[in-house]
């Protein structure tokens, strides 16, 4: 069925680099687009969302790109801290709130900052 | 509470026995949210709650899974019979209108 995943389950970086997950998704009705921090033990908790008429949006120290021609979703982290070390979840869904329907979750990347 | 709470965090059930699982929402969030998440995977949708409307109910994988919110505001997730493919974290999420979801930190059941 339609699903979203993630290209890598591991990315290792170095304190102080910039780091770039990725995501496809393959259902083109998907119009909300979010970002999630899971650390151990805890829910995941909200980082950024994009909704399908923008295709790159900026908080503090990331950015969510979206390329609805090749269905893909990244999230950028500069200047990566030893406490952005998690698991990172793209989810999605098709309507166009953010609160109004389930999302889809990704199977997720484990972030890993190196000193 | 400033977040989304959830209790109890780790309930240790045998095969066979009821569980209840409760969530208190952000504050006037009017949209409520179950997951289920298996070891080392991400997320899955459950249950969907306008108020105290249950709008969707695709994602439960049972009957014997129930979920209700009755006044609107907290709401309760329950498993009766429980067997052993039951054990996983169950999310509980909130928002407001067009609003991102926020999750607690989940309840860590595990069914002996």
């Amino acid at each position: 069925g339609e699903s979203v995943g993630l290209h890598l389950p591991t990315l290792s970086v170095q304190e102080g680099d910039n780091s770039i997950i990725n995501c496809a998704y393959s259902n083109s009705a998907s119009d909300y687009f979010i970002w999630y921090k899971q650390e151990s033990g805890k829910g995941p908790q909200f980082i950024i969302d994009i909704r399908s008429n923008m295709d790159k949006r900026q908080g503090q120290r990331v950015t969510v790109l979206l390329n609805k021609t090749v269905k893909h979703l990244s999230l950028q982290i500069a200047a990566t801290q030893p406490g952005d070390s998690a698991v990172y979840f793209c989810a999605e869904n098709s309507r166009s709130g953010g609160g109004a329907d389930g999302l889809t979750f990704g199977k997720g990347t484990h972030l890993i900052i190196q000193p | 509470g400033a977040g989304v709470s959830q209790s109890p965090r780790y309930k240790v059930a045998k095969r066979g026995q009821d569980v209840a699982l409760r969530c208190d929402p952000i504050s006037g969030h009017v949209s409520l949210f179950w997951y289920q998440q298996a070891l080392g995977q991400g997320p899955e949708f459950l249950t969907y709650f306008q108020n105290e409307a249950q709008l969707d109910k695709s994602g439960l994988p049972s009957d014997r899974f129930f979920a209700e919110r009755p006044e609107g505001s907290v709401s309760t997730l329950k498993i009766q019979r429980t067997q052993q493919e039951d054990s996983a974290v169950y999310l509980c999420a909130s928002s407001s209108p067009l609003g991102p979801q926020h999750f607690g930190d989940g309840t860590r059941l595990s069914i002996l």
